[in-house]
């Protein structure tokens, strides 16, 4: 069973501040998604990651994928309060299809 | 614009009643899903459905049923054998494999 954990599960931060959420998988994966939800919205979809060592980044977010470790990390640099929102890391394998299995969420606040 | 259309947005269920949230998509993906989240937590997969007139079990799939006569279309039936409806229900899509899922705006179901 594909298990995915992040941490830290709540995050509060002031802005201008460097900081990394990560997100641990149990089995091999084929491929990672990042995702922002807002609260009470729906999910946006922020990276997708689909090699060992592929690096993305979009504006002041960055987020990589090491396959040997199972471990991907979103690094936030300067923080700014628009990115306060949950995140989420996500997991599919070729075993299991098209399905993901979600990690349970990174909240993030960031205080002025 | 192509997206995901969930509603209703806000539904209301009785003891003993059966209710039907809606989603229907218009960007031509093959694969849907129905995701249920609880305050706070991550997405747990309730059924998915990778071609119409097929779908699969998720994790959570007891007291739940759904349909895909459709491509467009993946309605999800809250049965009153779910005895703790209360959540938030995301639809998604998703088109070729390894892009990521998108989702509808979701509905949240409450017991009265």
């Amino acid at each position: 069973e594909l298990k995915v954990e992040q941490n830290p599960l709540f995050l509060s931060m002031q802005e201008g501040k460097n900081y990394t959420i990560y997100c641990n998988y149990s089995t091999t994966s084929d491929r990672l998604y990042w995702y922002r939800q807002d609260p009470g919205k729906s999910l946006e979809s922020l990276f997708v990651l689909l090699s060992n060592g592929a690096v993305k980044q979009e504006g002041r977010l960055m987020a990589s994928l090491d396959t040997k470790a199972r471990l991907s990390t979103l690094h936030i640099t300067a923080a700014v309060h628009d990115l306060s929102a949950t995140y989420f890391c996500a997991v599919g394998r070729e075993t299991s299809g098209s399905r993901l299995t979600f990690g349970e969420g990174t909240q993030l606040t960031v205080n002025p | 614009d192509g997206g995901i259309t969930q509603s209703p947005k806000y539904l209301f269920r009785k003891e003993g009643q059966n209710v039907t949230l809606s989603c229907e998509q218009n960007l031509n993906h093959d694969a849907m899903y129905w995701y249920r989240q609880d305050p706070g937590q991550g997405l747990r997969l309730i059924y998915y459905s990778q071609i119409v007139n097929d779908f699969q079990k998720g994790d959570i799939a007891e007291g739940y049923s759904v349909s895909r006569e459709k491509k467009e279309s993946f309605p999800l039936t809250v049965t009153s054998a779910q005895k703790n409806p209360t959540a938030f229900y995301l639809c998604a899509s998703a088109g070729e494999f390894n892009q990521p899922q998108h989702f509808g705006d979701g509905t949240r179901l409450s017991i009265l």
